[in-house]
């Protein structure tokens, strides 16, 4: 089937604008997983998702930063008044819940704020 | 808390030699994860090999295997006969067991070089 799906896969924003970030995951996936990856760097954990409800938000920054999932599937980024600093490719990535709970990847959104 | 240490920003390797990326981890739980990923230019991070900590084999996947030493807390990456598709960023991660969330927490990874 399908992979985990995201777009835009680049977004480019001016200071203080909002923007939202889409994820569709692979079908079946209860798991959905946010992280984001500086340049240069790993990918840092901001959210994980076990079906509808935010199980675990601790890596998110800010209040700035927001995410849903209303349906238990697509899930969405969202970013108030965008500073510079927030700028980096956001991956989403879900898994099967159980075994090595693998998770596969999208290929980012790459957010540019100027 | 985990960390992952990944030593070697950057390596070049000729094509067809067996090449090894080092991992450690540090990590108080017994119960944990170890995952390598590819990340190509595109971007994405391809998943590439797991292996569990009561595992007593090394994983293997093809021409991939990972090297787990417990005791030393190392989890490097063996690729065998090296192409010029493996150019790329691997990274190394773990995750512990938590109730089902089960959070990457990832190295800063290699760039990888093949070498024509």
């Amino acid at each position: 089937g399908a992979g985990v799906s995201q777009t835009p896969s680049n977004k480019v924003t001016e200071k203080g604008k909002y923007v939202e970030l889409r994820c569709d995951p692979i079908s079946g996936h209860t798991a959905l997983y946010w992280y984001r990856q500086s340049l240069g760097q790993g990918p840092e954990f901001l959210i994980y998702f076990q079906g509808t409800g935010a199980a675990d938000d601790s890596g998110l920054p800010n209040d700035r930063f927001f995410a849903v999932r209303p349906e238990g599937s697509v899930s969405t980024l969202k970013i108030q008044r965008t500073e510079r600093g927030d700028s980096a490719v956001y991956l989403c990535a879900s898994s099967e819940n159980g075994g090595a709970n693998i998770q596969y990847f999208g290929a980012g959104t790459r957010l540019s704020v100027l | 808390a985990q960390k992952i240490t990944q030593t070697q920003p950057g390596m070049f390797v000729q094509e067809k030699e067996a090449v090894t990326l080092d991992c450690t981890y540090d990590t108080s739980d017994q119960s944990y994860g170890l995952f390598w990923y590819k990340q190509p230019s595109s971007g994405e991070m391809i998943f590439l090999i797991y292996q569990g900590s009561y595992d007593e084999q090394n994983a293997t996947e093809g021409r991939y295997s990972l090297n787990f030493q417990k005791a030393r807390k190392s989890a490097n990456l063996v690729i065998s006969a090296s192409q010029l598709g493996d150019s790329a960023m691997y990274f190394c991660a773990m995750t512990v067991s938590n109730f089902g969330n089960e959070k990457l927490t990832f190295g800063t990874g290699t760039r990888l070089t093949i070498i024509p």
